[in-house]
């Protein structure tokens, strides 16, 4: 149990349309991190927040957004779904400035018809 | 090319052996993450390094910086064992970058 959790675990949305995907960080850290994993590959990693702005982002185009709201809870947005948007996304909180160490959710899993 | 290699892609052990997936990486870091894969989807951190070595019960981790590579070390392997090992570095302009994962299973 890390302390981390997704919701929704699981959603089926349509070519075009939009998703938010939500992640309540464990107490204390106030960093979060998203990522992408289309099935049988590692990670993507899509960006990171710390203290409410971005400071790191992979190579995703500008229709995946995110927010970190004060209580370090975060959203992923994704815009206008494409076929290869099908992967299961997951989010990591951690402490910057501490251990660092990677606490990851259950993820949500994204299947677009 | 990937910026992080993992070794092998899929391992099968008998119950007992010891077991070795080694990483290379290609940028600078500030730390590199082991982590497991369980079916399903879950994602547990073994370890952080920046440095050396670390041990937790039957797993070892180490880093060699200079070289670029780190290895997973599991000695006396159970069956639980099985699972999807990962490893990931956190370079230092803060992007994540992941190996592909190595499948090990390990029979009774």
């Amino acid at each position: 149990e890390t302390g981390v959790t997704q919701s929704p675990t699981h959603l089926i949305k349509t070519r075009g349309q939009q998703v938010t995907l939500r992640c309540s960080s464990q107490s204390g850290h106030n960093t979060v991190s998203w990522y992408q994993q289309a099935l049988g590959q590692g990670p993507q990693f899509i960006f990171q927040y710390y203290r409410e702005e971005e400071n790191g982002r992979g190579n995703f185009p500008p229709r995946f957004s995110g927010l970190q709201f004060p209580n370090y809870s975060s959203e992923l947005n994704v815009n206008a779904l494409e076929l290869d948007d099908s992967a299961l996304y997951l989010c990591a909180s951690s402490f910057l400035g501490g251990t660092g160490e990677l606490f990851f959710g259950e993820g949500s899993r994204l299947t677009v018809l | 090319k990937n910026e992080v290699e993992q070794s092998p892609q899929n391992l099968t052990a008998q119950e007992g052996e010891f077991i070795t997936i080694n990483c290379s990486y290609s940028v600078g870091i500030s730390a590199l993450h082991w982590l497991q894969q369980h079916p399903g989807g879950g994602i547990v951190s073994l370890f952080m390094l920046s440095s050396g070595k670390k041990k937790h019960g039957r797993l070892i981790a180490t880093i060699n910086i200079q070289e670029k590579h780190s290895s997973l070390h599991i000695t006396a392997s159970h069956p639980r064992d099985s699972a999807v090992y990962i490893c990931a570095v956190r370079s230092t302009g803060n992007q994540f970058y992941f190996g592909t994962g190595t499948s090990l299973t390990v029979i009774p």
